[in-house]
């Protein structure tokens, strides 16, 4: 069964500890890999699309990197305004849905 | 630009009754869709359409929900009757293209309660 999990459910970080959040995935043929980011009472705000395996790509103290099984998403450095949950999703060769994870809630505290 | 608008954005319904959410995507976007997301999940799509013709609508609940895009524009998700299992909030979402590698670009939500 096509599948996406997040890890951790969620994860609480001082301001400024690094870490990383996880997106493991059982699909057959990844067309791409999407982090998105979701505020509370909002929608969720595209962050990056990853299409193969090695690839990498950083936006402030964000940065994606995918493998054959998952992908991570490092923060470096977390700030307060950090916080919000973070979701992956995928999309297959063989469908037009993408595949939602249930993400990571991520509180950065000061 | 302008994002995607949605309304409204909260509701509260008695089950049985009947709901309607509309959504504006963003000019010029070929293809809209629609998401449920209930609370500590991920979204869970209900419809794509691509211009005016539905794309996907397999887990649309076609015996209560019914979805159409005006003039490959606006759309409208409409919900009758509605169950308490339907209390969630709902997305709306467009991409420019129709290749499916498009980033999408979603809406504030609307947050139904259904009780």
């Amino acid at each position: 069964e096509d599948q996406v999990t997040q890890s951790p459910e969620a994860l609480r970080l001082q301001e400024g500890e690094s870490s990383s959040l996880n997106c493991s995935y059982t699909v057959s043929g990844l067309r791409g890999l999407f982090w998105y980011r979701q505020d509370p009472g909002k929608g969720p705000e595209f962050l990056f699309t990853l299409y193969s395996a090695g690839e990498e790509k950083e936006k402030e103290r964000l940065k994606a990197t995918l493998t054959k099984k998952e992908s991570f998403l490092h923060i470096t450095a977390p700030k307060p305004e950090d916080s919000a949950t973070y979701l992956c999703a995928v999309r297959m060769d063989s469908n037009y849905q993408l595949i939602w994870g249930a993400g990571t809630k991520l509180i950065i505290k000061p | 630009e302008a994002g995607v608008a949605q309304s409204p954005r909260y509701k509260i319904i008695e089950k049985r009754q009947s709901v309607a959410f509309w959504c504006n995507p963003i000019s010029g976007h070929a293809t809209l869709y629609w998401y449920q997301q209930i609370l500590g999940q991920g979204p869970k799509l209900l419809i794509q359409f691509q211009n005016n013709g539905v794309v996907d609508d397999s887990q649309l609940p076609k015996d209560r929900f019914s979805a159409e895009r005006l003039k490959g524009v606006d759309s409208t998700l409409k919900i009758q009757p509605a169950k308490l299992e339907d209390s969630a909030v709902y997305l709306c979402a467009s991409s420019p293209g129709t290749r499916g590698l498009d980033t999408q670009y979603f809406g504030p939500g609307t947050r139904l309660t259904v009780l």
